[in-house]
């Protein structure tokens, strides 16, 4: 079935360091792909999407690439802030087996930005 | 516009215990999603629904019951908790088959 891997963390990076989560993807069919973020204490929120081969998806300096070659979609940012700590999760739309369009989640990864 | 919110944030049962947790959305969406959410696991689906009048079994759907009688309302029910069911439930609605907006969670503690 279709799945989701993105690396383990916690990820600690001083700001304004360079920051990259890989994500990579198992899936039949064209999949949409997105990143999720969730910050202490609330609930997720749509970082990006792509929804199909080599589009970028890109918000609040955060970018990301949909590679079907190399099914992935790492999530990229030039310079961390320290609001940007928060836990991001890879999703892809589960388009497969009646499933409506649900999103597969990896299990996501904690950065932390020190000042 | 509220978004989706959820009722209550937090609950605290014992084993054997009943409860529902109450999603509500004001977005006009036609799909809503139960998902509980626990440490290294990520997010996974309990239950759907596509429609008013419609629910769909998810990843992890045991123990769990849902209703959507209205369209902006999505209910989960646990009839008999138990301690495995100690998590934070997050609800979510789409009006597409994508993007998905989440509610701020529940968290339950079953002793």
């Amino acid at each position: 079935g279709n799945s989701v891997t993105q690396m383990e963390g916690p990820v600690t990076l001083s700001e304004e360091a360079f920051l990259t989560i890989n994500c990579t993807y198992t899936a039949t069919g064209y999949p949409s792909l997105f990143w999720y973020v969730q910050y202490p204490g609330e609930g997720l929120q749509l970082l990006l999407k792509a929804t199909k081969a080599d589009d970028k998806g890109s918000n609040k300096g955060f970018e990301a690439t949909y590679r079907k070659e190399t099914t992935s979609f790492h999530l990229e940012k030039g310079s961390v802030q320290v609001s940007d700590s928060a836990v991001y999760f890879c999703a892809l739309s589960d388009l497969v087996g009646g499933s409506q369009g649900n999103l597969i989640f990896g299990k996501g990864t904690k950065l932390s930005v020190k000042p | 516009n509220a978004g989706v919110t959820q009722t209550p944030k937090f609950r605290v049962l014992k084993t054997g215990q009943s409860m529902t947790l109450l999603c509500a959305q004001d977005m006009n969406h036609e799909y809503m999603y139960w998902y509980r959410q626990d440490p290294g696991m990520g997010l996974r689906l309990i239950h759907y629904s596509v429609g008013e009048g419609t629910t769909a079994k998810g990843e992890v759907p045991d123990g769990y019951n849902v209703s959507r009688l209205k369209k902006q309302n999505f209910l989960l029910g646990l009839e008999s908790a138990a301690p495995s069911q100690t998590s934070v439930y997050f609800c979510a609605s789409s009006l597409m088959l994508n993007e998905q907006f989440f509610g701020p969670g529940t968290r339950l503690t079953v002793l």
